[in-house]
């Protein structure tokens, strides 16, 4: 089945702990990206990645790492969570463009 | 800037009925694609639909169709025979040729289906 998968899907953590959360997709897309969605201000891209070794800033960076070591996978890193990053995250995977995307089931993410 | 707005924060339709939700936005780039998301309580974000700028036709799947207006730019979505299923948050999202893949999302439609 065609998907993309993210891990884990609930997280409850305290500042300043690093975390990270995987993304992976099945689907051989060259374009990932990562979201957040927070009330009131819908979903804003945090990173993307055109390809393996490619990565760039999206909308909200600040706070946040990523890294694109193999095509499938994706993760976003907080190397010190703060609580005004805690939001729902999607990763999402698209093929060429307009890079059609598909997203993952989400990822709850509460720092205290 | 681009831009996309969805002034119906919520609406409501019996099941069976047909409902259309708005969608305005703003780009001044040529090269765009449109797009439709439904996220439901499980809050999965699903494709529901998408528009190519340069197309006229407007794009269809199944119960749903779109009513792309491109001199107005409008992109509003009409959901045939409403199903119990069919609730959900609906998001309206443009992306264009500059964009690098960036999806604009508006703020999202609450739809209810009542039965």
């Amino acid at each position: 089945e065609a998907q993309v998968t993210q891990n884990p899907r609930y997280l409850i953590t305290v500042t300043g702990k690093k975390l990270t959360v995987t993304c992976s997709q099945n689907m051989n897309h060259e374009y990932m990206s990562w979201y957040r969605q927070d009330p009131g201000l819908g979903l804003r891209q945090i990173y993307y990645s055109m390809n393996v070794e490619v990565t760039d800033k999206g909308d909200v960076p600040e706070g946040y790492k990523v890294s694109r070591k193999e095509k499938r996978n994706f993760p976003l890193i907080l190397e010190s969570p703060s609580p005004n990053q805690t939001s729902l995250y999607f990763c999402a995977s698209g093929g060429g463009f307009p890079y059609e995307q598909y997203f993952g089931p989400g990822t709850r993410l509460t720092v205290t | 800037a681009q831009t996309v707005t969805q002034s119906q924060p919520e609406m409501s339709v019996q099941e069976a009925e047909t409902v259309t939700l708005s969608c305005t936005y703003d780009t001044s780039e040529s090269n765009y694609y449109l797009f439709w998301y439904k996220q439901p309580p499980s809050r999965q974000m699903i494709l529901v639909i998408r528009q190519e700028a340069y197309k006229q036709q407007n794009a269809t799947e199944n119960r749903f169709s779109v009513n792309f207006q491109k001199a107005a730019k409008s992109f509003s979505l009409k959901i045939s025979d409403s199903q119990l299923g069919d609730t959900a948050m609906y998001f309206c999202a443009l992306t264009y040729g500059g964009s690098q893949g960036n999806l604009i999302f508006g703020k999202g439609t609450k739809l209810s289906v009542k039965p």
